[in-house]
């Protein structure tokens, strides 16, 4: 069955640090990949995609993330937070089928 | 235009009542999709509408009644609700599989659902 993977459930670092979230998945085949973001309250934000070609693919707001198809992951990565990137964090698979699966997310405190 | 909408963003209704969700899209996508997200957990699939038509229920309870009356809108239809049911009820549409850009999901603010 496919599935996906946030192993950190909780994550704080400093303003200015540096920042990677981790995600890995389970499908036979690539699957497209993705990575949201959710304000309190609020709907969620498409932060960048992953669907072929180039394994390192840039999105909104500074972030990054490198697919790995070997390890089965594809991380989320900022060079450097800002206080506004405090939010809870979904790394999502789509599927034929118009299938798709969230990870269980994970939370980001940014402390200045 | 990128957005989905949503209203009401708030909704309070009693356990006998019978409300509606409602969502739109003018992006041209022929995917819809409806989610339930409790505080601090990922969005459920609930939904999924593709040309109009219900390809997926997971497992809903029947208090719960999708509709989709053509590409552009998509309704949830609350009737006779528990209040376990209270959580944030999220709208997104999508490109279908074979299209540019299949699954990537343009998500609604959602409607903050509370069951008394």
């Amino acid at each position: 069955a496919q599935s996906v993977t946030q192993p950190d459930i909780h994550i704080t670092v400093s303003e200015g640090a540096s920042l990677e979230l981790r995600c890995n998945y389970s499908y036979g085949a690539t699957p497209y990949l993705f990575w949201y973001v959710q304000s309190p309250g609020q709907g969620l934000q498409l932060l960048l995609k992953y669907f072929s070609g180039d394994t390192l693919v840039q999105g909104i707001k500074g972030f990054e993330a490198e697919f790995k198809r070997s390890q089965s992951s594809f991380n989320l990565r900022k060079p450097s937070v800002h206080w506004s990137d405090a939010a809870e964090y979904f790394c999502a698979v789509g599927v034929s089928g118009n299938q798709f699966y969230f990870g269980t997310g994970t939370s980001l405190t940014v402390i200045p | 235009d990128t957005e989905v909408t949503q209203t009401p963003k708030h909704l309070v209704m009693g356990m006998t009542n019978k409300k509606s969700l409602k969502c739109e899209q003018h992006m041209g996508h022929r995917a819809m999709y409806w989610y339930k997200q409790k505080a601090k957990k990922p969005p459920e699939l609930m939904f999924v509408y593709s040309y109009e038509k219900l390809s997926i229920n997971e497992s809903v309870p029947s208090r719960f009644s999708p509709e989709c009356p053509n590409s552009s809108l998509l309704n949830l239809h609350l009737h006779a609700l528990q209040p376990e049911d209270s959580a944030l009820y999220l709208c997104a549409s999508s490109q279908v599989g074979g299209q540019k850009s299949p699954y990537e999901q343009y998500f609604g603010p959602g409607t903050r659902l509370t069951v008394t």
